[in-house]
């Protein structure tokens, strides 16, 4: 049982380019999400996906495009990457439950810088 | 939309001392609240979380947290430190179940001396 996993784990792009992370859950998890971390502001949610099929913008989204690509997987794409964009990004899961939130399992990260 | 403020960015305390991150939240709601800790190179892990059941939520690793609403507070103690728990700790806020409008504080780094 492995969580959550990302690939690759850093990466440096130069502006213009585009490239797509890429998540996997493994706990049968309905819910994923995509977040970044930039200092001294913690976690910002950028997607994320309520079930299989389904996207929604988060607090962040301008720049970046998901594809839920079946209950496992989720990918963040950055079709012309920004300096702006350097940040660690993390995938996170959970199981969706109507009667309280859940914890989310987050997965290591990705330290992506753009110059 | 709900916020989340975390006081102080870095706290220090010596091993065996009480550790008190502060956090304070805004909410037109009652929230559900979450502190997360966050290890050197890795993804945060769920400390603890309040759901409305009990005012004073125990977490792992002999943390706990007391929802006070009064002072729209969620402040997280441990009686005693100890080396292992240097990292970073945040709090969250929450007003969905699917946690879609997650909100994270900007992190208190928790340094721990011997």
């Amino acid at each position: 049982n492995a969580g959550v996993t990302q690939t690759p784990k850093f990466q440096v792009l130069k502006t213009g380019q585009s490239m797509t992370l890429q998540c996997a859950q493994d706990m049968n998890h309905n819910s994923m999400y995509w977040y970044r971390q930039d200092p001294g502001m913690g976690l910002r949610l950028i997607y994320y996906s309520a079930s299989e099929g389904t996207t929604d913008k988060g607090e962040v989204p301008n720049g970046y495009n998901v594809s839920r690509l079946n209950k496992r997987e989720f990918s963040l794409r950055l079709e012309s990457a920004a300096p702006s964009q350097t940040s660690v990004y993390f995938c996170a899961s959970t199981r969706s439950k109507t009667s309280a939130p859940l914890e989310q399992y987050f997965g290591p990260g990705t330290r992506l810088t753009v110059t | 939309a709900q916020s989340v403020t975390q006081l102080g960015s870095h706290v220090s305390v010596s091993e065996g001392a009480l550790v008190l991150l502060r956090c304070n939240y805004s909410s037109s709601v009652p929230p559900y609240l979450f502190w997360y800790v966050q290890y050197p190179n890795q993804g945060l892990q769920l400390l603890l979380k309040y759901t409305s059941a009990a005012t004073l939520v125990k977490g792992i690793n002999g943390f706990e947290a007391e929802f006070k609403k009064s002072e729209t507070s969620f402040h997280l103690t441990k009686p005693s430190a100890h080396m292992s728990d240097a990292a970073e700790y945040f709090c969250a806020v929450s007003l969905s179940y699917n946690n879609n409008d997650m909100r994270f504080g900007a992190g208190t780094r928790l340094t721990v001396k011997p």
